[in-house]
């Protein structure tokens, strides 16, 4: 089957660093995509990853990739309240061409 | 340079209806693909086309269809409306269909079905 999960909340203080969790049950997905949706607005792409690599690095984001247990991060470094959002794990299957999101991450930032 | 553009912003039918909506792709980009989005989930794909035949289809009915226009916009149809199918319809442009080339979305067309 093709299933992407992530957990519905996380809160995390100012400055600190962020970490959302993500696991696909697909083991064809090639590539595996990091968006950010702000309310009222679409999905922003952040960061993309290919499915033999292990982590990219981005400025504050680092994704890392485990692809024996089929499980992605996403790390903010220094979160700022411009970070407020929902982050959504997708993963690409090629030979459907088509990407299967996970129901969203909400990141919250507090004080 | 102007993103993906869709319109309407937002849409009210009732239960029956066929609606229509809009995309225009980021310019260069030959590939356009459809989500619902679903409120409290993430999105769903749809269709996928690019240099106007399909490419893709998702897992909904006969009443969704879509075509691609040689300027490489898109519509999105919807015949016989149900309640079910308000939430919020994304499009997502790329410069083609490899896994390489990303999808750039649309703020979306929120459609409310009453």
């Amino acid at each position: 089957g093709e299933d992407v999960e992530q957990s519905l909340f996380l809160s995390v203080r100012e400055g600190d660093s962020s970490v959302i969790n993500c696991t696909y049950t697909d083991s064809s997905s090639t590539y595996l995509y990091w968006y950010k949706q702000e309310p009222g607005a679409g999905l922003q792409l952040l960061t993309y990853i290919f499915s033999n690599m292990d982590m990219k690095q981005d400025q504050r984001l680092t994704v890392l990739l485990n692809k024996k247990d089929k499980h992605l991060s996403l790390r903010i470094a220094d979160t700022q309240t411009g970070d407020s959002a929902i982050y959504f794990c997708a993963a690409l299957r090629s030979s459907a061409s088509k990407i299967i999101f996970g129901s969203g991450t909400r990141l919250s930032i507090r004080p | 340079d102007a993103g993906v553009t869709q319109s309407p912003t937002h849409l009210i039918k009732t239960r029956g209806q066929q609606v229509t909506l809009r995309c225009s792709p980021i310019s260069g980009h030959k590939s356009v693909s459809w989500y619902q989005q679903v409120l409290g989930q993430g999105p769903q794909f749809i269709f996928q086309y690019y240099e106007k035949e399909e490419r893709g289809r998702g897992n909904f009915p006969d009443r969704f269809s879509a075509r691609q226009f040689p300027n490489y916009s898109s519509e999105l149809n919807v015949n016989a409306l149900l309640l079910g199918d308000s939430a919020l319809y994304l499009c997502a442009s790329s410069s083609g269909t490899g896994p390489n080339q990303p999808q750039h979305f649309g703020d979306g067309t929120r459609l409310s079905i009453l």
